[in-house]
C-alpha cells in the first residue's frame, strides 16, 4: 500500500458527461501529480500541484481541469467526455520537502470507461 | 524538455537468471534523480529503486541494482535471481532537481519464464 488513495476505482460513464476523480496523497506529501495511461501505453503527464498551487502542466486537454485543496487532496475533473478519454488515471504524491524526499508514490488508479 | 528512452519494448528471462533493462535519458542538467518503477498486471505503479545523480555509487535494493553512467546518460536496471513475481512492465523515470514533473520512458515488458 503506497498510502495514496484514489476514488473511485472504476467509473463507467457516457460520452458527453462530466466526472470527478479524487486523490488523497500520503500524509505530509505536498506535491500531487495526475497521469493518464491508455491501454498498453506509457504514462502521460497531465498536471502537478504543489501545496495548493499549480506547478507544472503537461498535455492536459482544455476539457480537463484539476485543483488541490487546503487539506492537500486533489480532484481531476474531466468534462465533455469522449471515447478516447477511456484510460487509467493515476494520482501520485511526493513529499518534496528536501533533497531526499523526491520520489513519487502512486495510487491504484481510477479506471475510466467512456461508452 | 528532457526525454527518457527505453529501447527494449519486451524482454524475457529464465527464472533464477539475471536480466538487464536499458534506459537512456537526455538532459542538460547536472543534478537530478532517476527511478525505476514496476507495473505488474494489477497496474499498480511500484517504486523499485532510486538514484541521485550526484552520487557516484550505484543504488542497490536487494535483487535490484542499477548501473548509472552519468557521462553516457545511461541508467540500466539489473534484476538478479529473477522470480515469477518480477514479471511486469518496468518504467524508467527522470526528475530534475527543481522538483517538477517526472519524465517516464515508454516501458519494457518483462516476462519471466519458469
Amino acid at each position: 500500500d503506497s498510502g495514496v488513495t484514489q476514488t473511485p476505482k472504476h467509473l463507467i460513464t457516457a460520452t458527453g458527461q462530466r466526472v470527478t476523480l479524487r486523490c488523497s496523497p500520503r500524509s505530509g506529501d505536498l506535491s500531487v501529480y495526475w497521469y493518464q495511461q491508455s491501454l498498453d501505453q506509457g504514462l502521460q503527464f497531465l498536471i502537478q500541484y504543489y501545496n495548493g498551487e499549480e506547478r507544472a502542466k503537461g498535455n492536459i486537454l482544455e476539457r480537463f481541469s484539476a485543483q488541490q485543496f487546503p487539506d492537500l487532496h486533489s480532484e481531476l475533473n474531466l468534462s465533455s467526455l469522449e471515447l478516447g478519454d477511456s484510460a487509467l488515471y493515476f494520482c501520485a504524491s511526493s513529499p518534496d520537502r528536501g533533497r531526499l524526499n523526491t520520489e513519487a508514490f502512486f495510487g491504484q488508479g481510477t479506471r475510466l470507461t467512456v461508452v | 524538455a528532457q526525454t527518457v528512452t527505453q529501447s527494449q519494448p519486451e524482454m524475457s528471462v529464465q527464472e533464477a537468471e539475471t536480466v538487464t533493462l536499458s534506459c537512456t535519458y537526455d538532459t542538460s542538467e547536472s543534478d537530478y534523480y532517476l527511478f525505476w518503477y514496476k507495473q505488474p498486471p494489477s497496474r499498480q505503479m511500484i517504486l523499485v529503486i532510486r538514484q541521485e545523480a550526484y552520487k557516484q555509487q550505484n543504488a542497490t535494493e536487494n535483487r535490484f541494482s542499477v548501473n548509472f553512467q552519468k557521462a553516457a546518460k545511461s541508467f540500466s536496471l539489473k534484476i538478479s535471481d529473477s522470480q515469477l513475481g518480477d514479471a511486469a512492465m518496468y518504467f524508467c523515470a527522470y526528475r530534475s532537481k527543481t522538483g517538477n514533473q517526472f519524465y517516464f520512458g515508454t516501458g519494457t515488458s518483462l516476462t519471466v519464464i519458469p
